[in-house]
């Protein structure tokens, strides 16, 4: 099966500065990688999500880049902010005999000091 | 919409005793799936089903059960509970075919103790 590795496991910034997770992953059927925000206490939610006929993808102070070829993608905010601090996961996917499952990494704690 | 909802919100048990986890989501997507959470461990999938009337064993399908017991409801059950299975439990839906994001509910906090 697939299997997602996810770095760093955390992360500290000063608020304004921009933060990058990195995430691997193995099986070249996966097309679809997404990434959740976590709060503590709080459900996972989808925060961008790119599929491997995208190279990059952004919203507003988030972006996401897909490289198929060495298999691995990344988030990317930048003008970071206190309310940032989370959790993010990275998870790959998609089509094939997965049926739809999504394969998670371990996570990244983001801290965003004022 | 309510989207995902999941009961109860906590729950303690002790070493053998037995409970289901309900799940239910009103999106009317065919594909639902139970994960549990353990500190620095990501989100591991224990069932999932693909549509109503078909369950698959995930990753850590040990010690579970479930039932997909119409298209709104999947629930998990816990026949014989460890103290292993002490964990924050999720139950996500996704729409369907070409469709791959999932949408997660709350989550039940277990104690096993």
């Amino acid at each position: 099966g697939e299997n997602v590795e996810q770095h760093p496991s955390t992360l500290s910034v000063q608020e304004g500065d921009s933060a990058v997770i990195k995430c691997t992953y193995s099986d070249s059927a996966s097309n679809y990688f997404p990434w959740y925000k976590q709060e503590l206490g709080k459900r996972p939610q989808l925060i961008i999500d790119i599929r491997s006929n995208v190279g990059e993808k952004k919203d507003q102070r988030i972006a996401v880049t897909l490289n198929k070829t060495a298999k691995h993608f990344s988030l990317h905010i930048t003008e970071t902010q206190p309310e940032d601090s989370a959790v993010y996961f990275c998870a790959a996917g998609g089509r094939g005999s997965t049926l739809g499952r999504l394969y998670f990494g371990r996570g990244t704690q983001l801290t965003v000091w004022p | 919409n309510a989207g995902v909802t999941q009961t109860p919100k906590f729950q303690v048990l002790k070493t053998g005793q037995s409970m289901t986890l309900q799940c239910a989501q009103d999106m009317n997507h065919n594909s639902m799936y139970w994960y549990r959470q353990d500190p620095g461990m990501g989100l591991r999938l224990i069932y999932y089903s693909a549509s109503e009337g078909t369950t698959d064993k995930g990753e850590v399908p040990n010690g579970y059960n479930v039932s997909r017991l119409n298209k709104r409801e999947f629930s998990l059950r816990l026949e014989s509970a460890a103290p292993s299975q002490t964990s924050v439990y999720f139950c996500a839906s996704r729409p369907g075919t070409g469709a791959y994001e999932q949408y997660f509910g709350p989550g039940t906090r277990l104690t096993v103790t």
